[in-house]
């Protein structure tokens, strides 16, 4: 039973344009949320996260919006480069407990 | 400050034997968790070590099990290897106590199952 679920495989956007990646999840005891990226050949990397008591948070080029009352968060690149090219996975946690749930990833193409 | 590191990252094993990986977390770190990375089922949580304690655990068969060191490193075991086992073993870090927020992964460990 997939909690997290990222429901486009892939995404291609020119540079300098915005990347939206979007998640859903199904379980309203998640109060944190966090996208990392993922190179070949690498652990994922922590990108941004947000507690569900905000419904946006911003760290330079990137910004994660959260709905709770559609339970969908999306994260904002501005301006897209090409070096954001990776794999984006969003995950989320539980309440009172420290694993996360991973959605299965949108592979993002930056073309120059 | 030196990040997670991960060994062996390459492992080619066969059915029925056993496996153990190693994670060592960042410096200062205490809780450990193990994720297994497939391309059906992307990342899963196995297990989640704080200070020697396993203290979460995923819905993964007896098979997979863990342990924690005084010094914060994990180990990972998983005996009686099956085919379906062939994954990428990521171990992450995070800082904190009960309540952890972002977890740092190390590159894992590509193991395959002959």
């Amino acid at each position: 039973d997939q909690q997290v679920k990222q429901n486009s495989p892939s995404l291609s956007v020119q540079e300098g344009r915005i990347s939206i990646l979007n998640c859903d999840y199904t379980n309203s005891m998640f109060d944190y949320f966090l996208w990392y990226k993922k190179y070949p050949a690498e652990g994922p990397t922590f990108l941004i996260s947000i507690s569900s008591i905000k419904d946006k948070n911003e760290d330079g080029r990137f910004t994660v919006f959260l709905n709770k009352s559609a339970k969908h968060l999306s994260l904002h690149i501005v301006p897209s480069q090409p070096g954001d090219s990776a794999v984006y996975f969003c995950a989320a946690r539980q309440t009172g407990a420290n694993n996360l749930f991973f959605g299965t990833g949108t592979r993002l193409t930056v073309i120059p | 400050k030196a990040g997670v590191t991960q060994t062996p990252r390459y492992l080619i094993k066969t059915r029925g034997q056993q496996v153990t990986l190693s994670c060592s977390p960042i410096s200062g770190h205490r809780s450990v968790s193990w994720y297994q990375q497939t391309p059906g089922q992307g990342l899963q949580f196995l297990f989640e070590y704080f200070s020697e304690t396993q203290r979460n655990k995923g819905n993964f068969p007896g098979r997979f099990s863990g342990r924690q060191f005084s010094n914060s490193r994990s180990e990972m075991n998983v005996s009686t290897l099956e085919l379906g086992d062939s994954a990428l073993y990521l171990c992450a870090s995070g800082s904190a106590g009960w309540a952890v927020s972002e977890q740092y992964f190390g590159p894992g460990t590509r193991l395959t199952v002959t």
